[in-house]
């Protein structure tokens, strides 16, 4: 497809169960990032990779958190034991160059909702 | 550490009024700026963004935004609203070094009356 693909859109799961998020990004984009948007917190950067490495993982906020990408293309978020704050909004999104200056093509989303 | 504030986390206008988003930045060296736009359950769609040059940039549906450097402000602002532009709105930041991701603000909920 043209833009950036997240799968699952929807995705409800007991807490402490693992739960991974998808996302195909627009093809030739060397750049991807995620993002968490949670109600009145805004977008809240995780991880940005440049091709299959993370030059920058500053924003998983805890070591049940990881992500990883490879052929430089599918990223794959992991959640591990997850718990009821991990419930929010999943945003993917990826950029031809990583640069600042190279505006991101951002997908829908994966609503996450831990019970 | 670089920071991107949104004063104004909900705005009413009313439709065909004027309108004027507020963002200010925090950062040690001018950075490339940004606003994108949310829709109820759509991605987010970048609006415009500013580079370097005119302080004044336009971008898609009818909105513009002005840089200052004086103020470290980048607002966002449409002369007329139409009801099709109710939606979240965010300010977001680049530093100009390689390698690191926008930070978005908080974002500014619009509403628009009729």
């Amino acid at each position: 497809g043209a833009g950036v693909s997240q799968s699952p859109s929807n995705k409800v799961t007991e807490k402490g169960k693992d739960v991974e998020l998808r996302c195909d990004p627009i093809s030739g984009h060397t750049a991807l990032y995620w993002y968490r948007q949670s109600l009145g917190q805004g977008l809240e950067f995780l991880i940005y990779f440049q091709g299959n490495s993370a030059p920058d993982k500053s924003g998983l906020p805890s070591d049940r958190f990881s992500a990883e990408r490879t052929g430089g293309s599918v990223s794959t978020l992991t959640i591990q034991r997850t718990q009821q704050e991990d419930s929010a909004v999943y945003l993917c999104a990826s950029s031809y160059q990583g640069s600042g200056n190279s505006p991101l093509h951002f997908g829908n989303g994966t609503r996450l909702t831990v019970t | 550490a670089q920071s991107v504030t949104q004063p104004d986390i909900h705005i009413t206008v009313s439709e065909g009024a004027s309108l004027e988003l507020r963002c200010n930045y925090s950062y040690g060296a001018t950075p490339y700026l940004f606003w994108y736009v949310q829709s109820p359950g759509q991605g987010l769609q970048l609006l415009l963004k500013y580079f370097s040059g005119d302080t004044l940039v336009q971008g898609i549906k009818g909105f513009e935004a002005e840089f200052k450097r004086s103020q470290s402000s980048f607002n966002l602002r449409k002369p007329s609203v139409h009801w099709s532009d109710a939606a979240e709105y965010f300010c977001a930041v680049a530093p100009r070094e390689a390698g690191t991701a926008l930070i978005f603000g908080k974002g500014t909920t619009l509403s628009v009356s009729s």
